[in-house]
């Protein structure tokens, strides 16, 4: 399965501010995809980003305040804008394993603090 | 995707199988159940994944009923490391589905 490595692993930002997170994967992959865990909570599904394409984003999340990077088959970025306290969660940078079965192998994940 | 429900969480008895249930009554014809597990600061980790019929690897065993209403990850000896949140998932299994958690079930594993 593929390899993920996420940085920062961790941070904590002030208000106002941006941040961008990095996913790098050890084999080309097609599909890569952004979730966010906000404390206690469950996984969700921020955008899908696909190389050559824009990111697609699910219902409540935008373009300008996560905006999303993918260079190339290996590697995407995702950015956290104008940061407030509500954005402090852990982000999951996750890809599609080829082949069968279909599944998804995950990073473990950013956690941000926003103060 | 089909929705999910599972008990928010469950106790077990370390060297003890720990049988987790999923509902799943909507479930699509083409649609697998899949869990996965999150053990605390990781991101979650593939398990096992199945159609109709029983699953069985080197982690888990899956029993999902003949009407495929729902299913059962079981742990059969559970062990500390072992504690984590369950995910209980339907999806197709092309290119792109997407995974959409749901509040999945906290393991405790006791020693």
């Amino acid at each position: 399965s593929a390899v993920i490595s996420q940085k920062p692993s961790r941070d904590i930002c002030q208000r106002g501010t941006s941040l961008t997170i990095q996913c790098q994967v050890d084999s080309q992959v097609t599909m890569m995809f952004w979730y966010r865990q906000q404390p206690g909570q469950s996984l969700t599904l921020i955008a899908t980003a696909n190389q050559g394409s824009e990111a697609t984003y699910e219902s409540g999340f935008v373009i300008d305040k996560f905006p999303i990077s993918r260079p190339n088959l290996t590697f995407s970025t995702l950015t956290v804008s104008n940061m407030s306290p509500e954005d402090s969660s852990i982000y999951l940078c996750s890809v599609e394993k080829t082949g069968v079965p279909f599944g998804y192998t995950f990073g473990s994940g950013t956690r941000l603090t926003v103060v | 995707d089909a929705k999910t429900t599972q008990p928010p969480s469950m106790d077990c008895a370390e060297g003890r199988a720990a049988n987790l249930p999923c509902n799943h009554s909507t479930i699509s014809g083409n649609e697998y159940v899949y869990w996965y597990r999150q053990i605390h600061s990781q991101g979650p980790q593939y398990i096992i994944h199945g159609l109709k019929n029983n699953e069985t690897n080197e982690m888990a065993s899956l029993i999902i009923t003949e009407d495929r209403k729902s299913s059962t990850l079981i742990l059969p000896h559970a062990t500390l490391r072992d504690t984590a949140v369950y995910y209980c998932i339907v999806r197709v299994e092309t290119s792109g589905s997407r995974l959409t958690f749901g509040e999945g079930t906290q393991l405790t594993v006791n020693p």
